[in-house]
């Protein structure tokens, strides 16, 4: 079955220094792969994604993400966070045929992110 | 920037009531997603619109949920009656061509 797993479900970092976000996933073939930012009570904002390709993809807000197919995972990292940068993040994977009939989204639980001063 | 609008930001209903919600799409996108997103979890597929046919709507409860755009673009989700496990966030989603799904505020469910 497809599935995508955060393992830490809350991680808090000072600000300036470095992050990284774990996403593994399972899933039948090569996968397309998300990472979204909720601020509280807020909708999801796409920081990037990865369909083929160079496998170091660079988003916004300075993020980047690499795929590991070997390891099955899609790890986020940014190397200063700044206060701003407090929020739930989630990773994502898009079906077999994305592309055809259908399009939706296989969300992980979510890492929150708090960041100390 | 365009933008997916939904409306209303937060209702509190009580169980057995009914409820609806409303999300309007960017401009010119065919495709239309409904969400669940139960607090501490991920979002999970509600129902999916190609223009104003339903693509997929296998995680829709139907006994109780209802989905419908019926002219291809705003789209309303209705729950009838409403249970106290319904209270979540429901977020609508909107994409071009099957790539990035932009996603609008989405509308914040209390059932008492």
């Amino acid at each position: 079955a497809q599935s995508v797993t955060q393992p830490d479900i809350h991680i808090t970092v000072s600000e300036g220094a470095s992050l990284e976000l774990r996403c593994n996933y399972s899933y039948g073939a090569t996968p397309y792969l998300f990472w979204y930012v909720q601020s509280p009570g807020q909708g999801l904002q796409l920081l990037l994604k990865y369909f083929s390709g160079d496998t170091l993809v660079q988003g916004i807000k300075g993020f980047e993400a690499e795929f590991k197919r070997s390891q099955s995972s899609f790890n986020l990292r940014k190397p200063s966070v700044h206060w701003s940068d407090a929020a739930e993040y989630f990773c994502a994977v898009g079906p077999l045929n994305y592309g055809g009939s259908q399009g939706n989204l296989i969300f992980g639980k979510g890492t929150k992110l708090s960041v100390k001063p | 920037e365009a933008e997916v609008a939904q409306s209303p930001r937060y209702k509190i209903t009580e169980k057995s009531q009914a409820v609806a919600f409303w999300c309007d799409p960017i401009s010119g996108h065919a495709t239309l997603y409904w969400y669940r997103q139960i607090l501490g979890q991920g979002p999970e597929l509600l129902v999916q619109f190609q223009d104003e046919s339903v693509v997929d709507d296998s995680q829709l409860p139907k006994d109780r949920f209802s989905a419908e755009r019926l002219k291809g673009v705003d789209s309303t989700l209705k729950i009838q009656p409403a249970e106290l496990g319904d209270s979540a966030m429901y977020l609508c989603a909107s994409s071009f061509d099957l790539d990035e799904q932009f996603f609008g505020p989405g509308t914040r469910l209390t059932v008492l």
